[in-house]
């Protein structure tokens, strides 16, 4: 079935690093990536998104590449800050239905 | 928040009841989603519903069931819960912004079973 694989698990990087989150993807049909960023014992919030059209995307210290051929999709935070520690998804719609990767726990350590 | 509320937040209940999670929605969005969360599972879809009365399974429905009666709540049902339905439960809502369908999160249930 669809399916979205995730990786690392688990990510430590030193303040003022970058941190790079991997994502692959099975359904050729998908044309919709977002990314989620979920604090502890709160909602996941949508903190960056990227369509089947586009390879790049930016948002300040945030950015996504897709590689559409190869079906990976990437999260890079520069200048990583302790507020950036959190559980990362990313996800890829196909018909109606989003399918989330398993998450990477983000540490920033100051 | 997209105007999304859950009900109830927190809820310990006994091995067998049925349960029953709302999610109301205030801005009309046609579709909606439940999902469960666990740790190294992240966000698996439960069911979701595409319009009033249209529901369909997702990839972890055994033991669930939804009814959308009113386009602004979306309702899941634990016949009779166990234990291994424990998690925390998410609703979610699609807002339509041209060919891209942003999915946004409610607060979330946090469910006990004993």
């Amino acid at each position: 079935g669809e399916n979205v694989e995730q990786h690392p698990s688990t990510l430590s990087v030193q303040e003022g690093d970058s941190a790079v989150i991997k994502c692959t993807y099975s359904d050729s049909a998908s044309n919709y990536f977002p990314w989620y960023k979920q604090e502890l014992g709160k909602r996941p919030q949508l903190i960056i998104d990227i369509r089947s059209n586009v390879g790049e995307k930016k948002d300040q210290r945030i950015a996504v590449t897709l590689n559409k051929t190869a079906k990976h999709f990437s999260l890079h935070i520069t200048e990583t800050q302790p507020e950036d520690s959190a559980v990362y998804f990313c996800a890829a719609l196909g018909t109606y239905k989003y399918i989330f990767g398993t998450g990477t726990r983000l540490k920033v350590l100051a | 928040d997209a105007g999304i509320t859950q009900s109830p937040r927190h809820k310990v209940t006994e091995t067998g009841t049925p349960v029953t999670l709302r999610c109301h929605q205030t801005e009309n969005h046609r579709y909606m989603y439940w999902y469960r969360q666990d740790p190294g599972h992240g966000l698996r879809l439960i069911h979701y519903s595409y319009g009033v009365k249209d529901t369909d399974k997702g990839e972890v429905s055994d033991g669930y069931s939804v009814s959308r009666s009113k386009t602004e709540d979306f309702l899941l049902t634990l016949e009779s819960a166990t234990s291994s339905q424990t998690s925390v439960y998410f609703c979610a809502i699609s807002e339509s912004m041209g060919e891209v369908d942003t999915q946004y999160f409610g607060p979330g249930t946090r469910l006990t079973v004993l």
